[in-house]
């Protein structure tokens, strides 16, 4: 199975930061990638897909990038509820797998 | 819009068969893939497997021996039922639409699998 790593694990930010998650795929998975916003006692919520669409009803303020094995998410101005953790998914390669998350904690 | 409900017992104990349902509202299961997803406590996720309403279905070779995935068109409802469970079983159980990546997502079912 594909192995996706992410980075940092977690970080600490300000409101109005520009923030920056990293996904590593142990092989090229094209563009087979999502991203997911997951906060405390609550289910994923799907964030972008096929690496770079925003999801309907997303905030513009995300966005994600990258192809292969190199994949970012991008908060362009943190906001308040923007704290949770985040994961990456691939879904290129079967079985589909997810990252390790990244939670986002308030500075 | 479309909702999903996961149900089933909330213990089930070692060695034993833990069984789920997923009620879809607001919508058809028709036409679409639905997924089954878990998370340990305190960890990640973890893809469990996937059935298309006409039944076709797939699951992670890491458990594929030990689970199954069924659907029921007529009550607009998915199962998963996974054997011989233990500690590792513990985890909230999700079920989501979707096949590549899910758009759709139940609150959820904890899990523990305690005797």
């Amino acid at each position: 199975a594909i192995q996706l790593t992410q980075s940092p694990s977690s970080l600490s930010a300000s409101v109005g930061d520009r923030v920056t998650i990293t996904c590593r795929a142990s092989q090229g998975i094209s563009s087979g990638l999502a991203w997911y916003q997951q906060k405390p006692g609550k289910s994923p919520n799907l964030l972008i897909y096929d690496a770079s669409s925003l999801e309907s009803g997303v905030p513009s303020r995300f966005s994600g990038s990258g192809s292969g094995t190199d994949f970012t998410l991008t908060i362009s101005s943190l906001q308040p509820e923007d704290f949770a953790t985040y994961y990456c998914q691939q879904f290129n390669s079967f079985p589909a797998t997810f990252g390790g998350g990244t939670k986002v904690e308030i500075k | 819009q479309v909702q999903l409900q996961e149900s089933g017992p909330g213990l089930v104990k070692p060695s034993e068969t833990l069984s789920l349902n997923c009620t879809v509202s607001g919508g058809s299961i028709s036409s679409y893939y639905w997924s089954w997803i878990r998370q340990p406590p305190g960890k990640g996720l973890e893809w469990i497997g996937y059935i298309y309403y006409s039944g076709s279905t797939n699951s992670n070779p890491s458990l594929k021996s030990r689970v199954t995935i069924s659907v029921d068109t007529s009550k607009n409802q998915i199962s998963l039922r996974l054997n011989s469970v233990t500690a590792a079983d513990t985890a909230v159980y999700y079920c989501a639409r979707g096949i590549h990546y899910e758009d759709v997502w139940g609150k959820g079912t904890t899990v523990t699998v305690s005797s």
